[in-house]
């Protein structure tokens, strides 16, 4: 079956603690994302990349980086630098970069991160 | 104001009834319109998008756009209770190309 996986789908960070989120991709999708939503909130970009070994900053990149080496793999690091990681957090992938392609993105299941 | 504005709800509706959700955008030059459905606690999970003008039907849904007047609506027939979700609304945004979404419509269809 085509999907995008993330995982762990729960995960807990102490203090002072670099995390990473893990999102696989198998639908042969280039461009892939990295939301955040917060309780009764809307999805904010935190960074996305349009095609393997490429990123772009998001709206609230601060606090998070990834890397692209493969293009089914888009991880994202929750560094100590973000002060309130706690959230739901979408990786999203679609077939061509949404803003040029008009192509819908589509969702992983999704991990909540949550500080201990 | 908001890129991507969305009556918060809850919507209630009786079973069998039309539910219509609506969202209104700022950016003039934005191209693309999409509706997510998300179930409490998963992700959202695409329902229809939009580009044109006009009405676009899909089963019980139909997606309605009106760029001059910036706004899109998704009007659900025939609403079932597992239509009970939050309907989220998202639109490119021109500059920077980006997909922006609304805090979205909590949907309440009662049996």
């Amino acid at each position: 079956d085509g999907g995008i996986t993330q995982s762990p789908k729960y995960l807990f960070r102490k203090e002072g603690q670099n995390v990473t989120l893990s999102c696989e991709q198998n639908l042969n999708h280039d461009a892939m994302y990295w939301y955040r939503q917060d309780p009764g909130q809307g999805l904010r970009l935190i960074y996305y990349s349009q095609i393997v070994n490429d990123f772009q900053k998001g709206d609230i990149a601060e606090g998070y980086s990834v890397s692209r080496e493969k293009k089914e793999s888009f991880p994202l690091t929750v560094t100590s630098a973000q002060k309130n990681p706690t959230a739901f957090y979408l990786c999203a992938s679609s077939i061509g970069w949404t803003g040029d392609s008009n192509q819908p993105q589509h969702f992983g299941d999704g991990t909540r991160l949550s500080i201990l | 104001q908001k890129e991507v504005e969305q009556n918060s709800g809850p919507l209630s509706v009786p079973e069998g009834a039309i539910a219509s959700l609506n969202c209104t955008y700022s950016d003039r030059g934005s191209q693309s319109f999409f509706w997510y459905r998300q179930y409490s606690g998963k992700s959202p999970e695409l329902i229809m998008f939009i580009y044109s003008n006009g009405d676009k039907e899909d089963g019980r849904f139909t997606a309605q756009l009106n760029k001059a007047s910036q706004y899109v609506s998704l009007l659900i027939r025939d609403s079932q209770p597992s239509d009970s979700a939050t309907y989220l609304c998202a639109v490119t945004r021109r500059y920077g190309n980006k997909l922006v979404f609304g805090a979205g419509t909590i949907l309440r269809v009662k049996s």
